[in-house]
């Protein structure tokens, strides 16, 4: 079955660029919307941005000039780049999947329900 | 900027039903798909509602969605209330540009 791993620095320090990277095992990443969530401690869910597998990408207005997603097919992967970071970027990152229906979306955007979710990485923005 | 207003919390007790709501902020919410998660402590979230009012296979017929374009607004009602369901619920649904919207979630206490 298909599994996501995220992997990355779990402390960055402030005004540094954070960087994760998603892994996709058991499963191709073409024709999927892959997107990064987040949720601070104790806070709710707060969706970063999409990638679509061929690169396409659209991101949250209020974290866009800060955030780049970016897809690797060779090796099934896709990362988030988060730049300028402060405090309120501390939370659980999490990668997930759009594919909960077998309707096949094209690049021009999805309406799928995430059906898989990483485990989720905990990143902590402190000096 | 598009919002989803769910209440903070909400309780009740085993074997009675439950209904949490999820209103939109602008537009109709039945222009664009809602989804339901249901989120345990500690772990990533889990969908119980896709397409409106569509079951994932595996998530019992005790949870329902439906949507009242009256008061643009998408509900979750589980039915039949066990302890396992309390969790976090979130609704979800999409802007304009197809850019993915939470609501800010409800945390459901089976008491």
């Amino acid at each position: 079955q298909v599994q996501l791993q995220e992997s990355g620095p779990g402390l960055v320090k402030p005004s540094e660029t954070l960087s994760l990277t998603c892994t996709v095992s058991g499963g191709s990443i073409s024709s999927y919307y892959w997107s990064w969530i987040r949720q601070p401690p104790g806070k709710g869910l707060e969706w970063i941005g999409y990638i679509y597998y061929s690169g396409s990408t659209n991101y949250n207005p209020s974290l866009k000039s800060r955030v780049t997603i970016s897809v690797d097919t060779s090796k099934n992967q896709f990362s988030l780049k988060l730049s300028s970071v402060t405090a309120a970027d501390t939370a659980v990152y999490y990668c997930a999947r759009e594919g909960l229906t077998p309707y096949y979306y094209d690049s021009s955007g999805s309406d799928d329900a995430f059906d898989i979710w990483g485990q989720g990485t905990m990143v902590t923005v402190s000096s | 900027n598009f919002m989803l207003t769910q209440p903070h919390s909400v309780s009740e007790s085993p074997g009675k039903t439950v209904t949490i709501s999820c209103t939109g902020s602008s537009g109709s919410i039945a222009s664009n798909y809602v989804q339901w998660y249901q989120q345990r402590p500690g772990s990533a979230p889990t969908t119980v509602i896709y397409e409106d009012n569509q079951r994932p296979s595996g998530v019992p017929d005790r949870f329902s969605g439906s949507i009242d374009s009256s008061s643009n607004s998408a509900s979750l009602t589980i039915s039949g209330l066990k302890t396992e369901d309390e969790a976090d619920y979130y609704c979800q649904s999409y802007d304009s540009s197809n850019r993915r919207v939470f609501g800010g979630g409800t945390k459901l206490t089976v008491l």
